[in-house]
């Protein structure tokens, strides 16, 4: 099976701009699940879809949402842009079903904002 | 909220010796499952090991092992037989029991540098 995949794996953008981030789940995974990694505050859960709808979100400001799409794609979108959301973006999928299961983390988007 | 803590932000070991990581956790959940992810310069996160703090035994898989100590709120990782592949940052993350809640709350990594 492929693994998790996101496009794109490098961006860099200006403040105030707008960027949406792609995230391609593992084979009959239903759960997408995204998060933020900085140097000053590690990793950060940002939210997760299952099956269309989002089920959980972190503590992040209204300027971070997300979607996902029928085939379990998510993307996730950052309007405004600030100097502070330059970071990896890290996308992960499990099948979602059950409690026990695992996540598996894509190769990340790196975000740069200038 | 649950809080997982790595004090060791670097270690290093030399190569074919055994290192054990550190990891303590907070929870106010009697059942959670516990997870130790490798991050590679690469920065793929890549899963070494995972705990299901149910089950008394504590994992194994090949040259990785944990010492689980539910009492404690403790989720050690041992490395045997240490790898120059093995170098890279260690993750330790938590995951509740509720069945939807997919958040791992993550530690802040320990930096494993292997000596040749």
């Amino acid at each position: 099976k492929a693994g998790v995949t996101q496009t794109p794996r490098y961006l860099i953008k200006t403040r105030g701009q707008q960027v949406t981030l792609s995230c391609s789940p593992i084979s009959g995974h239903r759960s997408v699940s995204w998060y933020q990694q900085t140097p000053g505050q590690g990793l950060q859960f940002l939210f997760e879809y299952f099956s269309e709808t989002q089920r959980n979100k972190g503590n992040f400001p209204g300027r971070f949402s997300g979607r996902q799409f029928s085939n379990s794609r998510s993307e996730m979108n950052v309007s405004t842009l600030e100097l502070g959301d330059s970071a990896l973006y890290l996308c992960a999928s499990s099948a979602g079903q059950g409690i026990s299961e695992t996540q598996y983390f894509g190769p990340g988007t790196r975000l740069l904002v200038l | 909220a649950q809080t997982v803590t790595q004090s060791q932000p670097e270690m290093s070991v030399q190569e074919a010796e055994t290192v054990t990581l550190s990891c303590t956790y907070d929870t106010s959940e009697s059942d959670y499952y516990l997870f130790w992810y490798k991050q590679p310069p690469s920065r793929q996160m890549i899963l070494v090991i995972r705990q299901e703090a149910y089950k008394q035994q504590n994992a194994t898989e090949n040259r990785f092992s944990v010492n689980f100590q539910k009492a404690a709120k403790s989720f050690s990782l041992k490395i045997s037989d240490s790898q120059l592949g093995d170098a890279a940052m260690y993750f330790c993350a938590y995951r509740s029991q509720f069945f939807g809640n997919e958040k791992l709350t993550f530690g802040t990594g320990t930096r494993l540098t292997i000596i040749p």
